[in-house]
């Protein structure tokens, strides 16, 4: 199965600590983006990157929250210090940009994140 | 303020016949829409696309249909079987803003046998 991939797939943790999840994209892709979704509602954008330059950065994403991509490839983010309001499914998804100026993204199954 | 709204949170429709997913947008920016299907636990699957120079595109039983002027667009499914139920949802970008997408809050079709 050559589509993206998201570990954990679920996390429980008590509030004020930290956690970190991996997400690997598909492979050819130079696009990787995080979107968070809270019940009821559609996914929210977080950030992405192109290859391993973090491009933009949404207002949702506070100082707790950091994400990388050293190498062009995987990506993780991290919340520090989680708060109850952090508990969503984080979703990441891949697309390859080209020379069109549009690209689809694609994205894996998710991590559920559970803050008590 | 919500850029893409989904207005009908849920559809009922007999299997066979056609289902028709409505999506409206604010944001003139946007040039690039999709459609996306989801089931619980799961990410969003990627269905069907248009970029703004198009105002229908299809791929098999689904079409997408843009109206620019009333930045208005919907999803028909042709037949309507079983296995599409679940929670669709519109989303749009914008080639200047890096292409981020901006989902609507999502309908959830549910297809009766």
């Amino acid at each position: 199965d050559t589509g993206v991939s998201q570990n954990p797939r679920h996390k429980i943790t008590k509030r004020g600590q930290n956690v970190t999840f991996r997400c690997d994209p598909i492979s050819e892709h130079n696009r990787l983006y995080w979107y968070r979704q809270t019940l009821g509602q559609g996914p929210e954008f977080l950030t992405y990157f192109q290859n391993e330059a973090q491009l933009e950065k949404s207002r949702l994403l506070s100082d707790r929250f950091s994400a990388e991509r050293p190498k062009g490839s995987f990506s993780t983010l991290e919340i520090q210090r989680t708060e109850q309001g952090d508990s969503a499914m984080y979703l990441c998804a891949s697309s390859f940009r080209g020379t069109t100026s549009t690209d689809t993204q694609y994205f894996g199954p998710g991590t559920r994140l559970t803050v008590l | 303020d919500q850029q893409v709204k989904q207005n009908s949170p849920s559809l009922s429709v007999q299997e066979g016949r056609i289902s028709i997913l409505n999506c409206d947008y604010t944001n003139s920016m946007f040039d690039y829409f999709l459609w996306y299907k989801k089931y619980p636990a799961e990410g969003p699957t990627f269905l069907i696309s248009i970029s703004s120079i198009k105002d229908k595109n299809e791929d098999g039983r689904f079409t997408v249909f843009l109206n620019k002027s009333a930045k208005h667009l919907s999803l028909h499914i042709v037949p309507s079987q079983p296995g599409d139920s679940a929670v669709y949802f519109c989303a749009a970008s914008a080639n200047n803003a890096g292409n981020m997408l901006t989902f609507g809050g999502g309908t959830r079709l549910m297809v009766k046998p």
